[in-house]
């Protein structure tokens, strides 16, 4: 079947670093997207990453391990803003994005 | 450009009433999908569509009907709506049929069945 794990729930400090973990398995695998979603809000796309290795994007950047099914995005120098859901999306091989039910990053000052 | 649009924004409806949620994108994109999110669980596909005029069950479609009439705007109707189906329903599109393209969400419909 198709499963994603990432956890439930993180707490992070204003202007440090935290990564933000995601397993997955999937039947084929057409890249993995991040979405941030603000409490709320609609999801809005952060990274996609098709190859092994890290894409940067300003403070965001994003992991992929295609061989170990294993993703990470990488949030620097955090600000409150930051505080949201963070959505691991990998694509099967139909094109259909398998989403997990999101990591809550709560940032204290 | 206003993106991904759909109406209402919120609605409170007894259990075995009937509506149909709007969605209407302005990027030309080929591709439309109906989403549910309920607390702690992930999205959930209801329907999608890969062109006017054609649709395709997701993984939660039992209770949920659409349409695509026109490329842009996607409709999905309850027909006979349950407790089960409140949640918060979210409208995507993307651009490539059969690619890996980015999927841009609409703002959500809160929908409370009593």
């Amino acid at each position: 079947g198709q499963n994603i794990d990432q956890p439930t729930e993180m707490t992070a400090t204003e202007g440090a670093i935290v990564q933000i973990n995601c397993t997955y398995q999937t039947s084929g695998f057409n890249g993995l997207f991040w979405y941030q979603q603000h409490a709320g809000e609609a999801p809005t796309f952060l990274s996609y990453n098709v190859l092994d290795g890290l894409e940067e994007k300003g403070r965001f950047s994003s992991f992929l391990s295609r061989s170990k099914g294993y993703s990470y995005l990488l949030l620097k120098e955090l600000q409150m803003k930051d505080s949201a859901s963070y959505l691991c999306a990998p694509m099967d091989s139909n094109y259909q994005l398998i989403w997990g039910a999101g990591t809550k990053l709560i940032i204290k000052p | 450009n206003a993106g991904v649009t759909q109406t209402p924004k919120f609605r409170v409806l007894k259990t075995g009433q009937s509506m149909t949620l709007l969605c209407a994108q302005d990027m030309n994109h080929e591709y439309m999908y109906w989403y549910r999110q309920d607390p702690g669980m992930g999205l959930r596909l209801i329907h999608y569509s890969v062109g006017e005029g054609t649709t395709a069950k997701g993984e939660v479609p039992d209770g949920y009907n659409v349409s695509r009439l026109k490329k842009q705007t996607f409709l999905l109707g309850l027909e006979s709506a349950a407790p089960s189906q409140t949640s918060v329903y979210f409208c995507a599109s993307s651009g490539i049929a059969g690619g890996p393209e980015t999927q841009y969400f609409g703002p959500g419909t809160r929908l409370l069945v009593l």
